[in-house]
């Protein structure tokens, strides 16, 4: 079965403190992307990824890091989060951008 | 940039049809996609159009003008379980960026 993970699911933490929440995927696609979804402003891409080794920032990519070093993960890390980071954030894979599978999401509340 | 505007929120009856329009306004174009996504749930993906023209999966299907910046979603025969928000979202010409726009809350009534 195709599937996207994501750890942790819910994470609250405070400001400042270094966090990663990691995204796997079992369908050997090339194309992964993290998105933040908050409300009244949709989902907005933070960075996305074509293939190991190859990233690219979206349209919300300051204060993020990605890393894709083997093709099935792609971490999402905050070196510094702050209030304003807080979101439900989603990770997604596909073959490309055209049809693209979500994780479950993952709720990050930063005090 | 990319500026996409599609309705808030609509309202229908079971077994009616509706409409989700979207407009949008971008530098280079390369497909249109729409996801659906229920509450507290992932979005999940249901139409691609790069081509001017409607796309139809079933009840639901999509259409595309290029030259209007236009597309919208047709959901026929509404069934309860089609209450959920739909995105509307635009991939660059250049490199696989895409931009959604903030989605259209459906409800669905009996």
């Amino acid at each position: 079965e195709a599937q996207v993970t994501q750890n942790p699911r819910y994470l609250i933490t405070v400001t400042g403190k270094k966090l990663t929440v990691t995204c796997s995927q079992n369908m050997n696609h090339e194309y992964m992307s993290w998105y933040r979804q908050d409300p009244g402003l949709g989902l907005r891409q933070i960075y996305y990824s074509m293939n190991v080794e190859v990233t690219d920032k979206g349209d919300v990519p300051e204060g993020y890091k990605v890393s894709r070093k083997e093709k099935r993960n792609f971490p999402l890390i905050l070196e510094s989060p702050s209030p304003n980071q807080t979101s439900l954030y989603f990770c997604a894979a596909g073959l490309s951008s055209y049809e693209q599978y979500f994780g479950p999401g993952t709720r990050l509340t930063v005090t | 940039g990319q500026n996409i505007d599609q309705p808030t929120e609509m309202t229908a009856t079971e077994g009616a049809i509706v409409q989700i329009n979207c407009t949008y306004q971008t530098s280079g174009f390369n497909g249109l996609f729409w996801y659906q996504q229920h509450a507290g749930e992932a979005p999940t993906f249901l139409s691609y159009n790069v081509l001017d023209g409607l796309e139809e999966k079933g009840r639901f299907s999509s259409f595309l003008s290029r030259s209007k910046g236009y597309s919208y979603l047709l959901l026929k025969e509404l069934q309860m379980k089609d209450s959920a928000s739909y995105l509307c979202a635009v991939r660059k010409a250049a490199g696989n960026k895409l931009t959604f726009g903030g989605g259209t809350r459906v409800l669905v009534k009996p």
